[in-house]
């Protein structure tokens, strides 16, 4: 079956340190992989996808590569600010059902 | 464009009464629908999800169900809640555009049970 396993958190960091969340996954074909982003609180918003080997998947300065030789897909950021503290959450899709892992909760100080 | 809600936004219920949490979606047609449960401090689990009217995939099995009346509605029930039915709610949304199923999240229920 597919997983996902995401590194333990909580990440805490200081304002404008770099940023790398470990993703990698077990899959079955050829899965479209995402991270999905959760503030306090709210639901859960995409934050970035890639479809296939190699894609880089781009978002408000975050970004991941779709690596299918080290089936990964690690979250990274340059510069982090204290507004992306939130919980992180690697997924892939099979189909029309997600799998996600487990969640990391970064927490940036100023 | 489109949007998702759920209702209620908060709800404090006493063990062994009903539940009934609404999901609609708005602005698409024939969208996959999903409902998942968040634990406190945990992650995701996904409880049913739904490819057409009256089509129902249950997941986990447990003292919930869900049904979907309407094309865009989704319902999420219980009969006699329990205690480990609290937690947060979250109804999501897809369509398949470009061979990819890419998931919409609403903004969520959060349920106490005491």
């Amino acid at each position: 079956g597919n997983s996902v396993t995401q590194m333990e958190g909580p990440v805490t960091l200081s304002e404008e340190a770099f940023l790398t969340i470990n993703c990698t996954y077990t899959a079955t074909g050829y899965p479209s992989l995402f991270w999905y982003v959760q503030y306090p609180g709210e639901g859960l918003q995409l934050l970035l996808k890639a479809t296939k080997a190699d894609d880089k998947g781009s978002n408000k300065g975050f970004e991941a590569t779709y690596r299918k030789e080290t089936t990964s897909f690690h979250l990274e950021k340059g510069s982090v600010q204290v507004s992306d503290s939130a919980v992180y959450f690697c997924a892939l899709s099979d189909r029309a059902v997600l799998t996600f892992g487990g969640g990391t909760r970064l927490m940036v100080k100023p | 464009s489109q949007t998702i809600h759920q209702w209620p936004a908060t709800l404090v219920q006493p063990v062994g009464s009903p539940l009934s949490l609404e999901c609609t979606v708005e602005g698409t047609s024939n969208p996959n629908l999903y409902w998942y449960r968040q634990a406190a401090g945990r992650g995701l689990q996904l409880l049913f999800y739904s490819v057409g009217i009256g089509q129902i995939s249950s997941e986990v099995p447990q003292n919930l169900s869900a049904s979907r009346p309407q094309d865009r509605q989704f319902i999420l029930s219980s009969k006699k809640l329990l205690l480990s039915d609290s937690g947060f709610y979250l109804c999501a949304w897809s369509v398949r555009a470009g061979g990819l199923y890419e998931q919409y999240f609403g903004p969520g229920t959060r349920l106490t049970v005491t």
